[in-house]
């Protein structure tokens, strides 16, 4: 299948910093990428949909001043966490589908792990 | 309203034993089906899926999963469990009215002892 590629898997930051989030296609072009969060032991949250080259859609309850999305292109999505606290934390996951082939399954990324200190 | 239940939390089970994993839904019209696994700390990896066609749909690692229409359910099964199948399994369904839009059960964690 296609291929997903989020960079940094982990990271920690400090209370306040920002710290942003990569998806890739790496064989593929999405003009749609999404963006998940999960808690533990719970499952994925949509937070808000990427569309290369205008304004993600965000889900209702989640602060766009404070996850900043860009989609500059059709094989990368960017996710910002903007003055990060530690209620931040949490495991972020993205995930594209592929429009060459119109698969109906997403592919998703190995998911990054956020720790605010 | 579109939704997805796994019912339970948790799945225990001998290896060499069977399994299920199950999944009910409520979505309007005939959606797609998927399901997932998710192991630690990691991105969830495409098991399989239900479009149309056979009810029965096999997918990787030897698991395969049955539609359910007038129980509308998909519940994954394998005819005989191995220790590296332990994981967390999610069950997702994409309603014909909006592709882009997944929803996901709350995971099952499938625990299989040696």
């Amino acid at each position: 299948g296609a291929v997903v590629s989020q960079h940094p898997s982990r990271v920690i930051c400090k209370s306040g910093t920002s710290v942003k989030i990569e998806c890739r296609s790496l064989d593929f072009q999405a003009t749609t990428m999404f963006w998940y969060r999960q808690f533990p032991k719970q499952s994925l949250m949509l937070m808000a949909t990427s569309n290369e080259g205008s304004k993600a859609t965000y889900e209702q309850g989640v602060e766009k001043d404070k996850f900043l999305i860009n989609h500059a292109s059709l094989t990368l999505s960017t996710l910002t966490v903007t003055s990060a606290h530690p209620e931040d934390s949490s495991f972020y996951i993205c995930s594209a589908r592929d429009l060459r082939t119109m698969n109906t399954e997403a592919f998703f990324g190995q998911g990054t792990r956020l720790t605010v200190v | 309203a579109q939704s997805v239940a796994q019912p339970e939390d948790q799945v225990n089970v001998a290896e060499g034993n069977p399994l299920t994993v199950k999944c009910t839904y409520s979505v309007s019209g005939n959606p797609y089906l998927f399901w997932y696994v998710q192991y630690p700390n990691r991105g969830l990896q495409f098991l399989l899926k239900y479009i149309t066609g056979d009810n029965l749909v096999k997918g990787s690692y030897g698991f395969e999963a049955e539609f359910n229409k007038s129980q509308t359910s998909f519940h994954l099964k394998k005819p005989s469990a191995l220790v590296s199948d332990s994981a967390l399994y999610f069950c997702a369904v994409r309603p014909p009215v909006n592709f882009n839009k997944f929803y996901f059960g709350s995971g099952t964690k499938l625990n299989v002892k040696p």
